[in-house]
């Protein structure tokens, strides 16, 4: 049972380039979501999927699309990276309702 | 909108002293309560949770009680030791709000042996 699982751990970008982060679990739950953490700023909600097939906008989403591919599977997209998208990001996973989340380890991304 | 404020850190402590994490709430809903911590170079875990008032999570030694009256969930801890250094983040989830996990700032513990 590996939980939440994200790929690439780290990832250094150019602006402008683009790229897909990826993450599935494997723990059944209908709700996953991106999250990116910078400094002194806690944990910011940048897309959601309270179920496959339906995505929602968080609270920092320019920038961004996402695609959740099936019930295991939610990616996160950046079309045309800036320096501002330097951070850490990590997907979590939970059940419908005011539950816990369960959090991957992680993608720490470097834009130059 | 929702909101959590915790203490801001770093919190510096001896290892065997006790450790008090301050986290308060607003909630447009009645929301549950949660804390978690994140050791250097990993993911969040979660630490403990309380889903009504008066409710206590416990885990690890680490403890909070859901305070309606006062709006808080303060964490705390009687004795800490040198693998308790991370960072803690009190969260909540309302389902008013879509049942979306709303994260204070994080505050950072470092214990010293």
């Amino acid at each position: 049972n590996a939980g939440v699982t994200q790929t690439p751990k780290f990832q250094v970008l150019k602006t402008g380039q683009s790229m897909t982060l990826q993450c599935a679990q494997d723990m059944n739950h209908n709700s996953m979501y991106w999250y990116r953490q910078d400094p002194g700023m806690g944990l910011r909600l940048i897309y959601y999927s309270a179920s496959e097939g339906t995505t929602d906008k968080g609270e920092v989403p320019n920038g961004y699309n996402v695609s959740r591919l099936n019930k295991r599977e939610f990616s996160l997209r950046l079309e045309s990276a800036a320096p501002s998208q330097t951070s850490v990001y990590f997907c979590a996973s939970g059940l419908a309702g005011p539950y816990e989340q369960y959090f991957g380890p992680g993608t720490r991304l470097t834009v130059t | 909108g929702n909101s959590v404020t915790q203490m801001e850190g770093p919190v510096t402590l001896s290892e065997e002293a006790f450790l008090t994490i301050n986290c308060t709430y607003t909630a447009t809903g009645y929301p549950s309560l949660f804390w978690y911590v994140q050791y250097p170079g990993e993911g969040l875990q979660l630490l403990l949770k309380a889903t009504k008032a008066d409710d206590k999570g416990s885990n690890k030694g680490f403890e909070a009680t859901y305070r309606k009256e006062t709006t808080s969930f303060h964490l705390e801890k009687g004795s800490v030791q040198v693998s308790d250094s991370a960072v803690y983040f009190c969260a909540l989830s309302d389902k008013a709000a879509g049942n979306k996990l709303t994260f204070g700032g994080g505050t950072r513990v470092l214990v010293k042996p």
